[in-house]
């Protein structure tokens, strides 16, 4: 049972529109959320984090959501551009475990 | 170096080959992790070392045998793989449970092929 759901396989945004990703999961346990992203051949690199106590995070041309009521977050990146063609991965976890659960991820393509 | 090393970076190994995955973090973590991605499933948390003991083996075949010599360096030790365990091995590290903010740095990982 996946416990972080990344229900959309691929995304295509034109560039420099927003790009919304999106992810669900089920365990309420979970305090703390992040976004990785993922080139080809490359080990993922950390995005961007929100601790459960916050519904809001920013840094730059990302933002992401959370709304715990729905247990949904999202990642907004605007304006899109060529460089974040990747994949994205979802991650939660409980800060006193040792544990980040993944989602499968979702390619986002940015279309000239 | 910084951040998190592994190597090689690529590997292909026969199904009797024994080999060793390498990984190095620079970043003072107390934590390590193995994972293996595979086409289009998630990351699978193979292992996890808190301060040189493993806490977690994710129900992983005893072909797959880590190391931990010291917060720095993690092994993976391979033999007698099969073909279906031809993925990319990730390597991460961070600060280790209940430190604030939890993320895992990622080493580029070493993509192995079981012929």
């Amino acid at each position: 049972d996946q416990q972080v759901k990344q229900n959309s396989p691929s995304l295509s945004v034109q560039e420099g529109r927003i790009s919304i990703l999106n992810c669900d999961y089920t365990n309420s346990m979970f305090d703390y959320f992040l976004w990785y992203k993922k080139y080809p051949a490359e080990g993922p690199t950390f995005l961007i984090s929100i601790s459960s106590i916050k519904d809001k995070n920013e840094d730059g041309r990302f933002t992401v959501f959370l709304n715990k009521s729905a247990k949904h977050l999202s990642l907004h990146i605007v304006p899109s551009q060529p460089g974040d063609s990747a994949v994205y991965f979802c991650a939660a976890s409980v800060i006193r475990d040792d544990k980040i659960i993944f989602g499968k991820g979702t390619r986002l393509h940015i279309l000239p | 170096e910084t951040g998190v090393t592994q190597t090689p970076r690529h590997l292909v190994m026969g199904m009797t080959n024994k080999k060793s995955l390498k990984c190095e973090q620079h970043l003072g973590h107390n934590a390590m992790y193995w994972y293996k991605q595979s086409a289009k499933k998630p990351l699978e948390l193979m292992f996890v070392y808190n301060f040189k003991e493993q806490t977690e083996n994710n129900s992983v075949p005893s072909r797959f045998s880590p190391e931990c010599p010291n917060s720095s360096h993690l092994f993976l030790h391979l033999h007698t793989l099969q073909p279906e365990d031809s993925a990319l091995y990730l390597c991460a590290s961070s600060q280790g449970p209940g430190q604030a903010p939890n993320e895992q740095f990622f080493g580029p990982g070493t993509r192995l092929t079981v012929l």
